[in-house]
């Protein structure tokens, strides 16, 4: 089967850089991607990894390395918008599994 | 908004009820989801479609019963729920069953309670 270990609530401030750590353990591992929750919406896509390595996205960049097993996504420039639940998923099989979330909080 | 849309966003239902859940999407995408999402849990993956077809039951007890009639459309259909099935439901589509680099497109979910 799949999990995903990632941390439960990290705490930055604004204009800050904060980087929210995922492992996991798959079986067929496809990629890892991450979404975005705000409260009471919808999960959005943030980025994808196929390949080890960093992938930008204006102030998101998301970093893969299958050897161990482990990614992240970078925040940078913070704002207060960015406040939100942050999920890694696998896709192993012919499925998507999701992590149980990072709240994130950003203060002024 | 997004281009899944779900109905009706909230619902409270008895545990003698039945109610159906809708999910559209006309984004062309040929595969579709439903999605459990508890508090302080993952979300947790239901069932698949792709292409109408059922290719995933994650062993979901039988009172959740889905229904794709065509690629744009999707149902969850409930029926003598408990207590613990209150969640937000979340319904999600992608271009194939991977996902590839495009990812899922959620719709905004149903807040389902059971009472």
């Amino acid at each position: 089967g799949q999990s995903l270990e990632q941390p439960s609530e990290v705490t930055a401030v604004e204009g800050a850089i904060v980087q929210i750590n995922c492992t996991y353990q798959t079986s067929g591992f496809y990629g890892l991607s991450w979404y975005q929750q705000h409260d009471g919406g919808a999960p959005t896509f943030l980025s994808y990894n196929g390949l080890d390595g960093l992938e930008e996205t204006g102030r998101f960049s998301s970093f893969l390395s299958r050897s161990d097993s482990y990614g992240y996504l970078l925040l940078q420039e913070l704002q207060m918008k960015d406040s939100a639940s942050y999920f890694c998923a696998v896709k192993g099989g012919n499925k998507l599994v999701f992590g149980a979330g990072t709240i994130l909080r950003v203060k002024s | 908004e997004t281009g899944v849309t779900q109905t009706p966003r909230h619902l409270v239902m008895g545990m003698t009820n039945k109610k159906s859940l809708k999910c559209e999407q006309h984004l062309g995408h040929n595969a579709m989801y439903w999605y459990k999402q508890s508090a302080k849990k993952p979300l947790e993956l239901m069932f698949v479609y792709s292409l109408e077809e059922r290719v995933e039951n994650n062993s979901v007890p039988s009172r959740f019963s889905p229904e794709c009639p065509n690629s744009s459309h999707l149902f969850l259909h409930l029926h003598t729920l408990q207590p613990e099935d209150s969640a937000l439901y979340l319904c999600a589509s992608s271009q194939d069953r991977l996902g590839g680099a495009d990812g899922y497109t959620f719709g905004s979910g149903t807040r389902l309670t059971v009472v």
